[in-house]
């Protein structure tokens, strides 16, 4: 068990640039959540799946971004025309577990990003 | 919408001081998490408290859930520098089927040798 695994760690772009985040979740695991966490706050949910499907999405995933998780194992999370205020650390989760027992959830190391 | 305060959100102290931090909401939660948090590090779950008035102890942290299951404390005794960083409290938000957790604002704590 490698943990969830996140890359790039660091991402630095200029503004208007389409970057895009990876997530491994631990093996088997598939709930797989993404949240974002801005310096000294604690992370706001972005979006959660199951599986390969998409079942939830927060209101501050506007449409410049997108989420997938095609074979319901990897994610991504990409972020079109990126804007300075995108500059956050970009959390991704996984949980084995049914909601409502007892819920678990282990997050990586996260993806910074800077847009310049 | 269920909301978690974290007080204080600041927090600086000498090594060997005793601390407590304070996560409350109007809410009832059925579990929360405590989490740590170093810079440029994901959170790493600390605790899971799930029954109204349960006391958990890890080492010198002790962890402490409301008997109504709306508020949580967590109490460092002789705190030392390796405690310093972000630490925040979740609960499972019950308005969805996800499991997706609501952190607190969290309390960035430093301990000065």
């Amino acid at each position: 068990d490698t943990g969830v695994s996140q890359n790039p760690r660091h991402k630095i772009t200029k503004r208007g640039q389409n970057v895009t985040f990876r997530c491994d979740p631990i093996s088997e695991h598939n709930r797989l959540y993404w949240y974002r966490q801005t310096l000294g706050q604690g992370p706001e949910f972005l979006t959660y799946f199951q599986n390969e499907a998409q079942l939830e999405k927060s209101r501050l995933l506007s449409d410049r971004f997108s989420a997938e998780r095609p074979k319901g194992s990897f994610s991504t999370l990409e972020i079109q025309r990126t804007e300075q205020g995108d500059s956050a650390m970009y959390l991704c989760a996984s949980s084995p577990r049914e909601w409502g027992s007892g819920n678990t959830i282990y997050f990586g190391e996260g993806s910074w990003l800077t847009v310049v | 919408t269920q909301l978690l305060e974290q007080s204080p959100q600041f927090l600086s102290i000498q090594e060997g001081e005793n601390l407590t931090v304070y996560c409350n909401s109007s809410s009832v939660f059925s579990s929360l998490q405590w989490y740590r948090q170093e810079p440029g590090e994901g959170p790493v779950l600390l605790v899971t408290v799930v029954t109204g008035g349960e006391v958990k102890k890890l080492k010198r942290l002790t962890f402490q859930f409301g008997d109504a299951r709306k508020d949580s404390s967590l109490h460092i005794t002789a705190a030392q520098p390796g405690d310093t960083g972000l630490y925040l409290c979740a609960g499972v938000d019950g308005s969805s089927n996800t499991g997706k957790l609501i952190f607190g604002q969290g309390t960035t704590l430093q301990v000065k040798p």
